[in-house]
């Protein structure tokens, strides 16, 4: 069965200190998606970045990089030179596309994470 | 482009009435919409996947009767809280999704449901 475990609860840090979020997935698929979400308080999901199982590249945008590893069904998210305004829920997504899937989305419990100034 | 929008973005009823939550994609074609359900810091929690002229897909615990969605053109879908209760108070999110298989999830900005 599909699952998405987001082990940190909550991360308070300084500001401009990095930050990693951690996020492992489970599944049978050998197709599937891997996605980041913020939620900020107004409670609208941004989206971050969409991955896909047959590309392990790593990614960098600005201050955001993901590191995803099939050896270790993982899927990590670092912050560089966090900001005040990072502060919110990061939600990390499965969607499996194998024959039969609808590509629905399983959210992992979500991360706090608090930038302080 | 790939907007979403969700109305009413808050509402308050009293216990036992029924309210109606639309969801349109504004710049494209929804072939699938999904319903989600947040509980006060909590994950999003799967409600159903409809799609577009077809029955909605509940997701295991989730009433249909209680519950109810229609996916009634490629640009709306509505999902209706029968009967609500205090404990029906949450906050529900839809999504869009252009093509049947694969491509990214468009998300609404939710709707808060207060049921006194």
């Amino acid at each position: 069965a599909q699952k998405v475990t987001q082990a940190q609860t909550e991360i308070s840090v300084v500001e401009k200190e990095d930050v990693t979020l951690d996020c492992v997935y489970e599944t049978r698929d050998t197709t599937y998606y891997l996605f980041w979400y913020k939620q900020p308080p107004s409670g609208e999901l941004v989206f971050l970045i969409r991955r896909n199982s047959f590309d392990e590249q790593n990614e960098i945008s600005g201050r955001y990089s993901w590191n995803f590893q099939k050896s270790t069904s993982s899927f990590n998210f670092t912050i560089t030179a966090s900001q005040v305004v990072d502060s919110a829920v990061y939600f990390c997504a499965l969607s499996e596309h194998g024959s039969g899937n609808t590509g629905k989305l399983i959210f992992g419990q979500g991360t706090t994470l608090q930038v302080k100034p | 482009g790939a907007v979403v929008s969700q109305h009413p973005s808050w509402v308050i009823c009293k216990s036992g009435t029924s309210v109606k939550i639309e969801c349109r994609s504004l710049d494209f074609q929804a072939t699938t919409m999904f319903w989600y359900r947040q509980f006060p810091k909590q994950s999003l929690m799967l409600m159903a996947t409809s799609n577009e002229g077809s029955k909605a897909t509940y997701e295991q615990g989730v009433e249909k009767d209680k519950f109810l969605i229609n996916h009634a053109s490629l640009t709306l879908s509505t999902l209706t809280v029968t009967s609500a209760h205090p404990e029906d108070s949450s906050f529900y999110i839809c999504s869009a999704r252009r093509s049947l298989v694969g491509g990214e999830q468009f998300f609404g900005p939710g709707t808060r449901l207060t049921v006194l």
